[in-house]
């Protein structure tokens, strides 16, 4: 079974300050793909990152990073210098060989709130 | 390019009416789409896997009857939703499956929002 946890539901913070995201994953493939999501309020999901269970090299887009490790099954998102923008609600996915990579697992999400 | 539509993106029914809700690959062929529901503040659950040209794939305690998915062609997927209840009422979003660069990336729509009353 697959499966995808986002122990943390809400997160606050004020502008400026750096926040990540936790993501803790179970899967029996060996072969899987994580992504990361974003939901603004209007509710179309924006693609993030796409990361192979191959390659566990950290990964920056400006002033996102994401630190997977597989030793832990956990692929955390941390956003530098938040803005009120990255108020949403962020998705951890997986999907894995076992379903011929068809199936995106989604964990539960977490609503990060950036004050100014 | 690989953008999904979908239409439309807000109804609201009477109990007992049936919706149907399209979704489009705009600028590619999409031989399997994907449908999700997500209730408010939830995550998105899969529905059913949409394969052009043949029946759908449901989840466990998904209804087929209740939802009814068709792939008629390789850019459009429709779901209906028959006889609607209230507590059909959700976000339902769809997603696009099309091989790129050697695998396969999931493009997803705007999503539609029903209320039932």
């Amino acid at each position: 079974a697959q499966k995808v946890t986002q122990a943390q539901t809400e997160i606050s913070v004020v502008e400026k300050e750096d926040v990540t995201l936790d993501c803790v994953y179970e899967t029996r493939d060996t072969t899987y793909y994580l992504f990361w999501y974003k939901q603004p309020p209007s509710g179309e999901l924006v693609f993030l990152i796409r990361r192979n269970s191959f390659d566990e090299q950290n990964e920056i887009s400006g002033r996102y990073s994401w630190n997977f490790q597989k030793s832990t099954s956990s692929f955390n998102f941390t956003i530098t210098a938040s803005q009120v923008v990255d108020s949403a609600v962020y998705f951890c996915a997986l999907s894995g060989m076992n379903t011929g990579f068809q199936k995106l697992v989604f964990g539960t999400g977490t609503r990060l709130l950036v004050s100014p | 390019g690989a953008v999904v539509s979908q239409h439309p993106s807000r109804v609201i029914c009477k109990s007992g009416t049936s919706v149907k809700i399209e979704c489009r690959s705009l600028d590619f062929q999409a031989t399997t789409m994907f449908w999700y529901r997500q209730f408010p503040k939830k995550s998105l659950m899969l529905m059913a896997t949409s394969n052009e040209g043949s029946k759908a794939t449901y989840e466990q305690g998904v209804e087929k009857d209740k939802f009814l998915i068709n792939h008629a062609s390789l850019t459009l997927s429709t779901l209906t939703v028959t006889s609607a209840h209230p507590e059909d009422s959700s976000f339902y979003i769809c997603s696009a499956r099309r091989l790129a660069g050697g695998s396969y990336e999931q493009y997803f729509g705007p999503g539609t929002r029903l209320t039932v009353t």
